[in-house]
């Protein structure tokens, strides 16, 4: 099984941060990365896919960027409502696999 | 707009057995293939099963693999997942999740959840 790997754990950060949160695949995965953004209680909320492409309505602020086994996730202005938990999920091959979670939280 | 609705949750006796069901809303439920994720309490994300558009391909994690049995009937617009010989480590929120129409499973619609609790 591809193993997903996410750095930090969590971290806190200040509305208008830049926030880069990281992805290792324990394999090349070419660019089968997807991101998710997951509130308390709430389902997950797909970001990006194919590891730097914005699903429909999601603010320019979120970009990804990577391909082979090292991607990242950027804020770029970090929102009040940006506070959450981020996944990052492979889907080069079955079992899909997500890494762990980054929560973000407010300093 | 797209809608995925579970149910079938509760409590249940370890060893016990139960079926969850989606149903989907607002789109062509045969042009998508479908998957369940779930979520233990103050957890992450990990998927469970997969099928594809007409049954042809199913997979399963690991964890669940001999136990759990997805399904999916498209005249009913619905997706399933029948549990049996439930384990305390099965307790999480389990989610419906549809794939991209290109056939990669990643999840752009997921419904909110039901909650499975095993327990004695």
């Amino acid at each position: 099984d591809i193993q997903m790997t996410q750095s930090p754990s969590s971290l806190s950060a200040s509305v208008g941060d830049r926030v880069t949160i990281t992805c290792r695949a324990s394999q090349g995965i070419s660019s089968f990365l997807a991101w998710y953004q997951q509130k308390p209680e709430k389902a997950p909320k797909s970001l990006i896919s194919a590891a730097s492409s914005l699903q429909s309505g999601v603010p320019s602020r979120f970009s990804g960027s990577g391909s082979g086994t090292e991607f990242t996730l950027t804020i770029s202005s970090l929102q009040p409502e940006d506070f959450a938990t981020y996944y990052c999920q492979q889907y080069y091959n079955y079992p899909v696999t997500f890494g762990q979670g980054t929560k973000v939280d407010i300093k | 707009e797209v809608q995925l609705v579970e149910s079938g949750g509760g409590l249940v006796k370890p060893g016990g057995s139960l079926r969850l069901s989606c149903a989907a809303s607002g789109f062509t439920l045969t042009t998508y293939n479908m998957n369940w994720v779930r979520q233990a309490p103050g957890k992450g994300l990990e998927w469970v099963s997969s099928i594809s558009r007409s049954s042809s391909y199913i997979y399963y994690a690991d964890s669940v693999k001999g136990r759990f049995t997805i399904s999916r009937d498209n005249t009913k617009k619905s997706l399933y997942l029948q549990m049996n010989s439930l384990r305390a480590e099965d307790t999480a929120v389990y989610y419906c999740a549809r794939e991209d129409s290109s056939g990669y499973a990643y999840f752009g619609y997921w419904g909110l959840g039901t909650l499975v609790t095993v327990s004695s």
